[in-house]
């Protein structure tokens, strides 16, 4: 498939590590974030979303924390496996609009 | 299966030529969404819409059109004038109240110029 971005960061774990990826969002009036990961040649799939009245939220296996005073968001991925290798993109609805702004996005590499 | 299909995966433009990507969503979400994706960038909005026979402008409109004459379907035409359109092109939706929920993606589809 094709790559979604070639020159990204990339963030490269061991089979089994925790993983932490972290977005720095644009707007401080942003209210609602979301974590998209994106395979090769697929569209972006929905891993776990956070309104800004809170400041943690757990899935399965992923947690995402935000820190408005800093407008910093961060992805947390338990115990990561091959199947976590993949491009993650943090999006930040702005004004609570329609609108989703997405950032450039982090490249996963899970090795063996 | 509830979902967004987009087609087709793989579209050739020609010089001066228009071209229209598909998108049908059967999760009867009330908003859709086209995006545009470049390598080593995030997702740019090109239009959206949020009911029937309404859609509005994103931030990369220029040498595209839509139209929104169902509810399942957001058809995106990337136009002549739309001089660099080789892209990977998305689709979303979100359903009714739009602000703070998700949008869901189709798989995608990748245009290139002959």
């Amino acid at each position: 498939g094709e790559s979604v971005g070639l020159h990204l960061p990339t963030l490269s774990v061991q089979e089994g590590d925790n993983s932490i990826i972290n977005c720095a969002y644009s707007n401080s009036a942003s209210d609602y974030f979301i974590w998209y990961k994106q395979e090769s040649g697929k569209g972006p799939q929905f891993i776990i979303d956070i309104r800004s009245n809170m400041d943690k939220r757990q899935g399965q296996r992923v947690t995402v924390l935000l820190n408005k005073t800093v407008k910093h968001l961060s992805l947390q991925i338990a115990a990561t496996q091959p199947g976590d290798s993949a491009v993650y993109f943090c999006a930040e609805n702005y004004y609570s609009s329609y609108k989703l702004i997405f950032g450039s996005g982090t490249r996963l590499l899970v090795r063996p | 299966d509830g979902g967004i299909t987009q087609s087709p995966k793989y579209l050739f433009r020609k010089e001066g030529q228009n071209v229209t990507l598909s998108c049908e969503q059967n999760l009867n979400h009330d908003a859709m969404y086209w995006y545009r994706q470049d390598p080593g960038q995030g997702l740019r909005l090109i239009y959206y819409s949020q009911i029937v026979n309404d859609f509005q402008k994103g931030d990369i409109a220029e040498g595209y059109s839509v139209s929104r004459e169902k509810k399942e379907s957001f058809p995106l035409t990337v136009t002549s004038a739309q001089k660099n359109p080789t892209a990977f092109y998305l689709c979303a939706s979100s359903s009714v109240g739009g602000s703070n929920q998700p949008q869901h993606f189709g798989d995608g589809t990748r245009l290139s110029i002959l």
